[in-house]
């Protein structure tokens, strides 16, 4: 059964960095079969596409964060990474990690739980 | 950026018939496949069709989803309690980023 499961600090002071890690059980990030992709939820509000990861490193991400947005992949560990440079208050949200289909950029099948960061002082 | 417009909300009695609509453009739904998400309250989200009309291993059948042009739709026929949650479309768009549809909430009277 494949597993997703963020962790990362809970509370980020504005202007600092958000650092989050997925780790991946139950299947393979080096297989290359899928991309690996962050996804995120303000309380009360609709989802918003962060960026995606392939095992090569290769990465895309969303026109809108991609000044502040560095996705990071570790196959040794089967784990990959976001940084979110400069916060503010705007970036709290609910962040999932999520696995989607090679070839089909929007198909998530498997989701974290889900974390929530809180960007206050 | 490009939007994905769903209608707020949505709702129906039981064993109604109930159609989510998700509007785009040439750019994500015109020219790539639409998937659709149910989202749960203090859940993270489920995918629930995938390449606008096909269902993953089990998702009741009483879910259908279709793509006509610029639009995808998603359809519950025979409509039960637990079905009430928040449904979002998605879509790659061409400007090479992933967009994720308003959402719906679904109440079941």
């Amino acid at each position: 059964q494949v597993q997703l499961q963020e962790s990362g600090p809970g509370l980020v002071k504005p202007s600092q960095t958000l650092s989050l890690t997925c780790t991946v059980s139950g299947d393979s990030i080096s297989s290359g079969s899928y991309y690996w992709s962050w996804i995120r939820q303000p309380a009360g509000k609709g989802l918003e596409w962060i960026g995606r990861i392939y095992n090569s490193g290769s990465t895309s991400y969303n026109p809108s964060l991609k000044s502040r947005v560095t996705i990071l992949v570790d196959t040794s560990t089967n784990q990959f990474s976001l940084k979110l440079s400069s916060v503010t208050a705007a970036d709290t949200a609910v962040y999932y990690c999520a696995r989607g289909e090679k070839g089909y950029p929007t198909s998530f099948d498997y989701w974290g739980p889900g974390t929530l960061v809180t960007v206050s002082s | 950026q490009s939007v994905l417009t769903q209608p707020p909300s949505a709702s129906g009695t039981p064993g109604q018939r109930v159609t989510i609509s998700c509007s785009g453009s040439s750019s994500n739904i015109g020219s790539n496949s639409v998937y659709w998400y149910q989202q749960l309250p203090g859940t993270a989200p489920k995918l629930l069709i995938y390449r606008n009309d096909q269902r993953p291993s089990g998702v009741p059948d009483r879910f259908s989803g279709s793509k006509s042009g610029t639009s995808g739709s998603l359809v519950i026929s025979g409509l039960r309690s637990e079905d009430e949650a928040d449904y979002y479309c998605a879509a790659w768009d061409d400007t090479l980023s992933g967009l994720f549809g308003t959402g719906t909430k679904v109440t079941v009277l």
